[in-house]
């Protein structure tokens, strides 16, 4: 089982650009939940898909958007970055019957 | 809203002693329960987690965590460090299930320094 993926491990991006964060779920997962985690901070919800639809969102702004795949992988979009996007990004995955989720390694989002 | 408290920021422990590191949530709803590890540069890995029945359970690594309903607590303990044990620990909320449930929600952390 190779649990969760995320790729690129590490990005560098300067002001304005945009960015696209990839995830593979764990075997046997449905959701996929997106979190950011500033330096010295706990993560904070971003959102989360489920059946290719956003179910549930936190306090992000628009420039933060999502897709999810038919085979239940997510990408997360961030537009017209700011510096205060520098952080890195989580994905999890669970299931929808039961909210036990698995993190992958990260992205670490450097914006210059 | 539900909230995470993690009163310390860091802790400092010698090797082989105790260790209890404190959260305290606050959730409209029966909560599910969670405590996390990070190394650094790394992902969450998850020790253990509560829902319901035994209010102690046990988790990976030897860790453990007792819910206290009425002090709306759930602390994480170990009854003898190792060095490797230094990391952040991280409390988190978040509902049982599906239904317009919400993600989950997350302390500050616990840095843990382990101590020769």
């Amino acid at each position: 089982d190779a649990g969760v993926t995320q790729s690129p491990t590490h990005l560098i991006k300067t002001r304005g650009q945009q960015v696209t964060l990839r995830c593979s779920p764990k075997s046997g997962h449905d959701t996929v939940s997106w979190y950011q985690q500033a330096l010295g901070q706990g993560p904070q919800f971003i959102f989360q898909y489920y059946e290719e639809e956003e179910r549930q969102r936190g306090n992000f702004p628009d420039r933060f958007s999502g897709h999810q795949f038919p085979n239940y992988s997510s990408e997360l979009n961030v537009n017209a970055l700011l510096l205060g996007d520098s952080a890195l990004y989580l994905c999890a995955s669970s299931s929808l019957l039961n909210n036990e989720q698995f993190f992958g390694p990260g992205t670490r989002l450097t914006v210059l | 809203a539900q909230s995470v408290t993690q009163p310390d920021i860091h802790i400092t422990v010698s090797e082989g002693a105790s260790l209890e590191l404190r959260c305290n949530y606050s959730y409209g709803a029966t909560p599910y329960l969670f405590w996390y590890v990070q190394s650094p540069g790394q992902g969450l890995q998850l020790l253990l987690k509560y829902f319901s029945g035994d209010t102690l359970v046990q988790g990976i690594k030897g860790f453990e965590a007792e819910f206290k309903r009425s002090q709306s607590s759930f602390n994480l303990r170990k009854p003898s460090v190792h060095w490797s044990d230094a990391a952040e620990y991280f409390c988190a909320v978040g509902p049982y299930s599906g239904g317009g449930a919400d993600g989950l929600t997350f302390g500050k952390g616990t840095h843990l320094i382990i101590q020769p």
